[in-house]
């Protein structure tokens, strides 16, 4: 059973579309987040959601915007696409209290071409 | 907020030799957890390190946690093919709604 899945694995695009990759955990898990992993394999959050609040990273452009359908879903939209967000994108859940760690998905690299 | 350096940035290490990947933080670390990626795939969970001297072993892996140092290090003892990959290092970020905020990783390749 995957516990974090994660769709597409990958997914190629123009410039200008809008996109959006589906992320799904069945832990039971309260807290859902989401990553960006450069070419340089840094690791940067970019949301992190409960059913309480989103935190968004101030440096994310606003063209991202999380959507969370019920508490096992937080899909990522992303309007207006450019080159530069060719990147691998990470979801990951947690409980809220973090015990037992992170549980990340497998990744979707996304190329804007 | 706080920052992870990790060291060494890259590794080649001969199979069965012994190797340390160090991650210091620029705050008290209260907390910290290392994870695993494989070359284009996802983070494998290693080990979570909560208190300050704890140790932890998995396999042939080993962490440590010295919060005086503020600093962990993670042990691979006679080292094989399969720990070939990026190793990170994690502290959850309060002002992030407690996500992980990872280190640049450490890439580790084992040659036969």
């Amino acid at each position: 059973d995957t516990a974090v899945s994660q769709t597409p694995k990958y997914l190629v695009t123009q410039m200008g579309n809008d996109k959006s990759i589906k992320c799904e955990q069945n832990l039971g898990h309260d807290t859902m987040y989401w990553y960006k992993q450069d070419s340089k394999k840094f690791l940067k959050i970019m949301f992190s959601y409960n059913n309480k609040e989103l935190i968004i990273n101030e440096t994310v452009p606003n063209r991202f915007s999380p959507k969370s359908p019920d508490k096992a879903h937080l899909n990522l939209h992303i309007n207006s696409l450019e080159l530069g967000d060719s990147a691998v994108y990470f979801c990951a859940s947690s409980r809220a209290d973090r015990a037992y760690g992170y549980t990340f998905g497998s990744g979707t690299r996304l190329t804007v071409v | 907020s706080q920052e992870l350096e990790q060291s060494p940035q890259s590794l080649i290490v001969q199979e069965g030799k012994n190797l340390t990947i160090n991650c210091t933080s620029s705050k008290t670390l209260y907390g910290l957890y290392w994870y695993k990626q494989k070359y284009g795939e996802g983070l494998i969970f290693l080990m979570m390190l909560q208190k300050g001297g704890e140790e932890k072993s998995h396999e042939k892996i080993t962490a440590k946690l010295d919060e005086k140092k503020q600093q962990s290090s993670l042990h691979i003892t006679a080292s094989q093919p399969s720990h070939a990959g990026i190793y990170l290092c994690g502290v959850p970020s309060p002002g992030s709604g407690y996500a992980l905020n990872f280190g640049k990783g450490t890439s580790l390749l084992v040659t036969p």
